[in-house]
């Protein structure tokens, strides 16, 4: 069956350090992948989209990669600060169809 | 530039009752998407509609769900005879003519049946 995992575990890191999620998808051909922020009681916000043929993109303290090998997308975000806390989702569009499907989202926690 | 907006913000029906959830996109965005949202869950795709025409409805359930995105005026996610296990977030998002990829959301709409 088709698959998009993200760790349900809440993330806590420090601030001022790196924070690494990970989403892994399985039985999926995606055409490209993003990630969206999620705050709690509000509407998803679009932070970055990967294509199947990049390998990585970045946006100012944001950095996705993309391993079609792995079947995985790694979502870092370095010098992490409180504000940067809210819960981060993978969705992927698959080759064969056209809608945006998410995984389940993984929360951050940066404290001061 | 107004962004997604929905309405009602909350909503609370008995069971039975029928819900009615607003939507209306960015200005120029043609494709209008509805998700689902249950607490501590991820976003459930239900519906992919143009304007006058349901592209994608394969995450609606059989039953007592439809939607419609007519020719004028907002989308509509119509509940009819309400059960508890409607209570959820629900959200809509649009994408602009050429559809890139990126999602624009509302702030949701939630659904309480009691």
């Amino acid at each position: 069956s088709q698959k998009i995992e993200q760790n349900s575990e809440a993330l806590n890191i420090q601030e001022g350090k790196t924070a690494t999620l990970t989403c892994n998808y399985t039985n999926y051909s995606p055409a490209y992948l993003q990630w969206y922020r999620q705050d709690p009681g509000r509407g998803p916000v679009f932070l970055l989209l990967i294509r199947e043929n990049e390998k990585e993109k970045r946006k100012e303290r944001l950095k996705v990669t993309f391993d079609t090998t792995l079947k995985q997308s790694l979502f870092h975000i370095t010098a992490s600060q409180p504000a940067d806390s809210a819960t981060y989702l993978c969705a992927l569009v698959d080759n064969a169809g056209n809608m945006l499907t998410f995984g389940g989202g993984t929360r951050l926690m940066v404290k001061p | 530039n107004a962004g997604v907006m929905q309405n009602p913000r909350h909503l609370v029906r008995r069971r039975g009752q029928e819900a009615r959830l607003r939507c209306s996109p960015m200005k120029g965005h043609s494709h209008v998407y509805w998700y689902r949202q249950l607490p501590e869950e991820g976003l459930k795709f239900m519906v992919y509609l143009q304007k006058e025409n349901i592209i994608d409805e394969s995450g609606m359930p059989k039953e007592r769900f439809s939607a419609e995105f007519p020719k004028e005026g907002p989308s509509i996610l119509r509940i009819q005879q309400v059960v508890r296990g409607d209570s959820a977030a629900y959200f809509c998002a649009s994408a602009g003519p050429t559809n890139t990829g990126e999602l624009f959301f509302g702030e949701g709409s939630r659904l309480t049946v009691l």
